[in-house]
């Protein structure tokens, strides 16, 4: 498997642009997250699904961030419209079923909102 | 409020030395403790996984302690390599089976030869 694939890698966008991240799980995993790393904050999980269905969404910032899980092989999140404030690393993380299963994470996408 | 706190922010020492991360985390209902490491640029790779059943777990020089009774976790590395420079994050797993997952803000770690 060539674990959690994340697109695209870097982003660079204007405010006020839509921006579109992708996430495609390690098959068979039915937990999905989606993170975001700041220098400040460190890892702060956004959301997270079990089986497509989205299970806690507290992490949102706010209602310009939203995530999708149309099926058990793919996931987005989308930031409408961007500010800078939203600069980061985006991460997408997956896991089996299970108490003590391990998340994979992967690489991240580096989003600059100018 | 679930959360976990790590020490130092940061640490340097010199290769071949050893060297303990510490965590302290305040997460209920708890299921377990992970340590995960991250490379520049990389996403956040498992080192370990305990449940509160257990006190140790090692992989390689890496080597995690849990202590359920104080709620504190910690990381030894042995012999440190240039390739242990990298950011160390502490995570607490939520029971209930809700599947969630606690992050520390990390403890960044130099190895200079």
């Amino acid at each position: 498997d060539a674990g959690v694939i994340q697109s695209p890698r870097h982003e660079v966008t204007e405010m006020g642009q839509e921006v579109t991240l992708r996430c495609k799980p390690i098959s068979g995993h039915d937990y999905l997250f989606w993170y975001r790393q700041t220098m400040m904050r460190g890892l702060e999980l956004l959301i997270y699904f079990n089986n497509n269905v989205p299970i806690d969404d507290s992490g949102m910032p706010e209602d310009r961030f939203s995530a999708k899980m149309p099926n058990a092989s793919f996931s987005t999140l989308k930031i409408q419209p961007s500010e800078p404030r939203d600069s980061a690393v985006y991460f997408c993380a997956s896991r089996r079923q299970g108490a003590v299963t391990e998340a994979f994470f992967g690489q991240g996408t580096r989003l600059t909102v100018v | 409020k679930n959360q976990v706190e790590q020490s130092p922010q940061s640490l340097i020492i010199l290769e071949g030395k050893n060297c303990t991360l510490q965590c302290n985390y305040t997460v209920s209902p708890f299921s377990n403790l992970r340590w995960y490491k991250q490379d520049t640029g990389r996403g956040p790779v498992s080192l370990t996984i305990m449940t509160f059943s257990e006190n140790t777990k090692s992989n390689g020089r890496y080597t995690a302690t849990l202590d359920a009774d104080t709620k504190q976790s910690s990381l030894h590395i042995t012999a440190s390599q240039l390739s242990d420079s990298a950011s160390y994050i502490c995570v607490s797993g939520e029971g209930g089976n809700t599947g969630k997952l606690i992050f520390g803000q990390g403890t960044t770690l130099q190895v200079k030869p």
